[in-house]
């Protein structure tokens, strides 16, 4: 399967810590997006890589958010000092240039006690 | 404020009828993307309209984009059980940089 994967799927995780997520675009996409879904919400758009450059990053919610693209291929996003309202589906998505046609992953779900 | 309104935000139906989900700006889009997303998955692409008054089809499902490229519509046929999910519109805004705005969605039950 040649989709969008992320990992872990599911993360559980005490108020304070910190929490990496990764995501696997498809191979030929050059553009990675992250998005944060809450319940009732459609996705939040965070920020977006073309190749390994980080192009928007105005849209993270705190200085607590960084995201990485080391060699234009995989994404981390991390979350420093969880807090509970950090609790939600964090989405990865992958696209060619024509970036209205994104791919999303299955998201991974922070739960924040 | 929502830059892409969706409505109904709910609809519950049973299966074999028809419904229309809308999505509405004040600003023009270069594209609206419609999406349907399953619970704990990601969203999955269904179409894409770029052309003012453009009509697409998939099967029972059917896509219109308005005329000033403002607003757009999905009309189901004979809804199945298949057809629940979460159905979302996104799109860029016409001019400056991309970023990638998504209405709140449509929640859709379909009974059997």
């Amino acid at each position: 399967d040649t989709g969008v994967s992320q990992n872990p799927r599911h993360k559980i995780t005490k108020r304070g810590q910190n929490v990496t997520f990764r995501c696997d675009p498809i191979s030929e996409h050059n553009r990675l997006y992250w998005y944060r879904q809450t319940l009732g919400q459609g996705p939040e758009f965070l920020t977006y890589f073309q190749n390994e450059a980080q192009l928007e990053k105005s849209r993270l919610l705190s200085d607590r958010f960084s995201a990485e693209r080391p060699k234009g291929s995989f994404s981390t996003l991390e979350i420093q000092r969880t807090e509970q309202g950090d609790s939600a589906m964090y989405l990865c998505a992958s696209s060619f240039p024509d970036a209205a046609k994104q791919f999303f992953g299955p998201g991974t779900r922070l739960t924040v006690l | 404020t929502q830059l892409l309104e969706q409505s109904p935000q709910f609809l519950s139906i049973q299966e074999g009828e028809n419904l229309t989900v809308y999505c509405n700006s004040s600003s023009v889009f270069s594209s609206l993307q419609w999406y349907r997303q399953e619970p704990g998955e990601g969203p999955v692409l269904l179409v894409t309209v770029v052309t003012g008054g453009e009509v697409k089809k998939l099967k029972r499902l059917t896509f219109q984009f308005g005329d000033a490229r403002k607003d757009s519509s999905l009309h189901i046929t004979a809804a199945q059980p298949g057809d629940t999910g979460l159905y979302l519109c996104a799109g860029p805004p016409r001019g400056g940089s991309y970023i990638p705005t998504f209405g709140r969605g449509t929640s859709l039950i379909v009974h059997p």
